[in-house]
């Protein structure tokens, strides 16, 4: 299966910060998404990004797919985006891998 | 809004037993997922089915079943229910695999305890 590195693993903010979150992939990859779970454990779908880039609000995200990398920005923090930030991949058979994803605490 | 909802928020069952999760979708999706999420592992997938009938063994299908007998609902079987099988378990549907219509829909998910 593909290999997905998610990084930082935690990381923690002040509120009105920026970060970057990295996800690194080991094989060519027809799909990208990028999720939030909050502290509740639902998951929400951010981006569906496989190449190139999206904005929506203060997220955007970026895959450079032929260097096997994704990029998730967060700008002006805020406390609600405190949570767990997951990227999945899927291989040319429809497989699935999810990252074992980046905590964000945002402090206020 | 897509809307997917899973049957129970919590469950506890015993050793051997026969347990039975069930995932709705009400949007039409022809794709419908079962993962389970475990500490340090992120999520991982067990089955995945992209018609009526139809399914496909994901990453770790061992201990599992799958039923698909109609496009809304996905039901994700333990023939015999073991403690190694304790975890968080997430159903999620997309309209297809690829473009934005690829995008994952998750549910809240079963927290499953096996005593």
């Amino acid at each position: 299966g593909i290999q997905v590195e998610q990084s930082p693993p935690d990381l923690i903010l002040q509120e009105g910060a920026n970060s970057t979150l990295r996800c690194n992939f080991s094989d060519s990859v027809n799909n990208l998404q990028w999720f939030h779970q909050n502290p509740w454990g639902q998951l929400i779908n951010l981006f569906y990004i496989p190449s190139g880039t999206k904005q929506n609000g203060r997220l955007s995200a970026t895959t450079v797919a032929t260097e096997r990398y994704s990029l998730l920005y967060i700008s002006s923090s805020q406390t609600t985006d405190s949570g767990v930030y997951f990227c999945a991949v899927m291989n040319t058979g429809n497989q699935f891998y999810f990252g074992t994803g980046t905590s964000l605490t945002v402090i206020p | 809004d897509v809307k997917v909802t899973q049957s129970s928020r919590y469950l506890v069952k015993r050793t051997g037993e026969k347990v039975f999760l069930e995932c709705v979708q009400d949007m039409d999706h022809e794709n419908m997922f079962w993962y389970r999420q475990d500490p340090g592992l992120g999520l991982r997938l067990i089955y995945f089915s992209y018609d009526v009938k139809m399914k496909e063994k994901g990453d770790i299908p061992e201990g599992y079943s799958v039923s698909r007998e109609k496009k809304e609902r996905f039901s994700l079987i333990l023939e015999s229910a073991s403690t190694n099988q304790t975890s968080m378990y997430l159903c999620a549907s997309s309209l297809h695999f690829l473009s934005a219509r690829g995008r994952q829909y998750f549910g809240p998910g079963t927290r499953l305890t096996v005593t």
